[in-house]
This record gives structure tokens, C-alpha cells and sequence, in this order.
């Protein structure tokens, strides 16, 4: 069964420094999202993308956040200067289409920013 | 704008024996989706079951219910014969269909995190 993966499992980084989260959404997937959840929290919507450009996005995704989709299968998530507040567990999802009813999750990115 | 309650943070439940999760929604919307999902130890989030609101018919998928009560914006998950791997996290999210102000992301509650005893 075709699943969303994402890379690295855990990530550990210094604050100020900048950290890219990948993930490899289902391949027939249009839709690409980014949720993040702090420790004890609830999951909250960062961002959505769909043709190569940013469709939604939410308070939390300010400038230090960006997404990209450099080639045909990679999403990517970039924090370009970390802050203690960014340690949260990152999910990618991916949405077959308008017509497709679930999102699919990859299975997390830890990040720790000491 | 939308949001999604989970009045009930934890909840406990004798192994095979049946167990309630309350979920209630508000939105001025008349065509969503809702969704259930499992968030065991290892955060990975597992889709449990998912509702269409313009069906009436309440979704089953195995050991696991909903009752939809779209009238009452109300979305509860039922266990049946609950089992020890069935401990974990569950969260109900509600997800607009595609229009201009959405594009298809998940609202979600603050979770319910349910206890199975053996």
C-alpha cells in the first residue's frame, strides 16, 4: 500500500540554525500539507500546497517558514532559523485530489531545538 | 470559522467491553467530512474511520462506529470489544470540501486519550 514517508525521524538542532524537513508524499497525490504538534498538544495546520505553489496557510507559517517541491517527489518543509518554540513533532500529509476524502500522514519528524 | 471539541481528555475502558468518544464541531457549512484518527506512542496518526455529513448513514469499519448527529454537530467514535492495542490517542478533525477558502486542511481537537485496563 503506497504510504507518505518523511526524513530524518528525529532532528536535533541549535537555536538559530536552519533545518529542512522532507517528506515524500503518495506519488498520485495533488494536495500537500504540513501539521505540526507540540508535545501534549493538539495538531494544527502549518501549510498547503498544490501546483507547485502555496494555496493556505496559517498564522503559525510566518517568514521564517517556507515550503518547496523541488522535484517530482519531494516536499519539503524549511525552518530558516530555529527557536526553542519549533520543537514539536512535524507531519506531512498528501490528498489524492479535490475529490479524495482522507489525508494521509507520514509517520513524523521529531524536532528538538536546544 | 471552524472548530472541533473534545470535552472528554481521558478515558478508560476494560479490555473487550465498549467505550464512547464524544466529539462535537461548529460550523456554518453544510457539506465536510469528518475524521477520526489514532495517535499511539509513536505519533504516527492512523485515519480510523471518516464520515461524509450529507450521508446520513453512520460510518462503521469494523470494531469501530461513529454516531453522527449532524443537526447536534456532534461526532462520537464507538469501540466495540476493545482491545489493549486500541490504548492511544484519538482525535477528531473536520475538514471543509475544496472551495476558495479552504484547501482541504484538517481542524482538529485537542485529543482524548483512551486507557484500555486488561
Amino acid at each position: 500500500e503506497p504510504e507518505v514517508t518523511q526524513t530524518p525521524s528525529h532532528q536535533v538542532t541549535q537555536m538559530g540554525q536552519e533545518v529542512i524537513l522532507r517528506c515524500v508524499p503518495i506519488s498520485n497525490h495533488l494536495y500537500f500539507y504540513w501539521y505540526r504538534q507540540i508535545l501534549g498538544q493538539k495538531v494544527e495546520f502549518l501549510v498547503s500546497f498544490y501546483n507547485n505553489e502555496i494555496s493556505e496557510k496559517s498564522e503559525i507559517f510566518d517568514d521564517q517558514f517556507s515550503v518547496e517541491r523541488p522535484d517530482g517527489s519531494n516536499f519539503t518543509l524549511k525552518i530558516r532559523s530555529t527557536k526553542l518554540e519549533d520543537s514539536a513533532m512535524y507531519f506531512c500529509a498528501s490528498l489524492g485530489g479535490r475529490r479524495g476524502d482522507t489525508q494521509y500522514f507520514g509517520p513524523g519528524t521529531r524536532l528538538t531545538v536546544l | 470559522a471552524q472548530t472541533v471539541t473534545q470535552s472528554q481528555p481521558e478515558m478508560s475502558v476494560q479490555e473487550a467491553e465498549t467505550v464512547t468518544l464524544s466529539c462535537t464541531y461548529d460550523t456554518s457549512e453544510s457539506d465536510y467530512y469528518l475524521f477520526w484518527y489514532k495517535q499511539p506512542p509513536s505519533r504516527q496518526m492512523i485515519l480510523v474511520i471518516r464520515q461524509e455529513a450529507y450521508k446520513q448513514q453512520n460510518a462503521t469499519e469494523n470494531r469501530f462506529s461513529v454516531n453522527f448527529q449532524k443537526a447536534a454537530k456532534s461526532f462520537s467514535l464507538k469501540i466495540s470489544d476493545s482491545q489493549l492495542g486500541d490504548a492511544a490517542m484519538y482525535f477528531c478533525a473536520y475538514r471543509s470540501f475544496f472551495n476558495g477558502g479552504s484547501q482541504g486542511n484538517l481542524i482538529f481537537g485537542k485529543g482524548t486519550k483512551l486507557s484500555v485496563k486488561p
